[in-house]
């Protein structure tokens, strides 16, 4: 497709439960990125890959997030153990080079812990 | 520490009441300013990059400006299709190309 693609589009996910986010960015993208967006916030910070290299994972809140993209196209944004704070949507960019371009989002992935 | 201040809130115009909103920001080493729109359950869709003092960027009814410390995004003459949330985001030399977002300015034009 011609977009970031995200799926699935809502998850439901009962506390202590592991779930899984998968992103499809723009083909040809070399950076991509993930993004928690909490109700009424500012998209914030998680992760970053240039190919299939995880070079900044500041932003993940705890050990229970992992990312991977290993073979430098689709990544995965994995949550062990969910919690009710991880309630929020996931959301994937890509941008074409390494510096000074804009980064295209996907629609997101609503994560519901209950 | 790095920041970025979206004002005000929330802003509610009448159809054709032009107005701005406002990005101010602090980082050391400005990469580009960023300004999205966002619509309820969708993602973020890419509008302007500034990367220097005194650049502008037109599209339709929006411009947005850049100077040191802040960025605006004028609008000119809304209408209703305009309502969404706004975001602005920084990037900064040191963060590799990771994006800092504002709050958003959620804009409601009313006919």
């Amino acid at each position: 497709g011609a977009g970031v693609s995200q799926s699935p589009r809502y998850k439901v996910a009962k506390r202590g439960q592991d779930v899984a986010l998968r992103c499809d960015p723009i083909s040809g993208h070399v950076s991509l990125f993930w993004y928690q967006q909490a109700l009424g916030q500012g998209p914030e910070f998680l992760t970053y890959f240039q190919n299939e290299a995880q070079l900044d994972k500041s932003g993940l809140p705890s050990d229970r997030f992992f990312a991977e993209r290993p073979e430098g196209s689709v990544s995965t944004l994995k949550i062990q153990r969910t919690q009710q704070e991880d309630s929020a949507v996931y959301l994937c960019a890509s941008s074409l080079a390494i510096r000074n371009t804009e980064a295209f989002f996907g629609q997101g992935t609503r994560l519901t812990v209950v | 520490e790095d920041q970025v201040t979206q004002s005000p809130e929330a802003l509610r115009l009448q159809e054709g009441e032009s107005s701005s909103l406002n990005c101010s920001y602090t980082v050391s080493g400005l990469r580009g300013l960023f300004w999205y729109r966002q619509d309820p359950g969708k993602g973020p869709e890419f509008l302007f990059t500034l990367y220097s003092a005194g650049e502008e960027k037109e599209k339709e009814r929006l411009k947005a400006t850049l100077t040191k410390k802040e960025s605006f995004l004028h609008i000119t003459a809304p209408k209703p299709e305009d309502s969404a949330t706004y975001l602005c985001a920084v990037r900064f030399s040191g963060g590799y190309n990771k994006l800092i977002f504002g709050a958003g300015t959620r804009l409601a034009v009313h006919p």
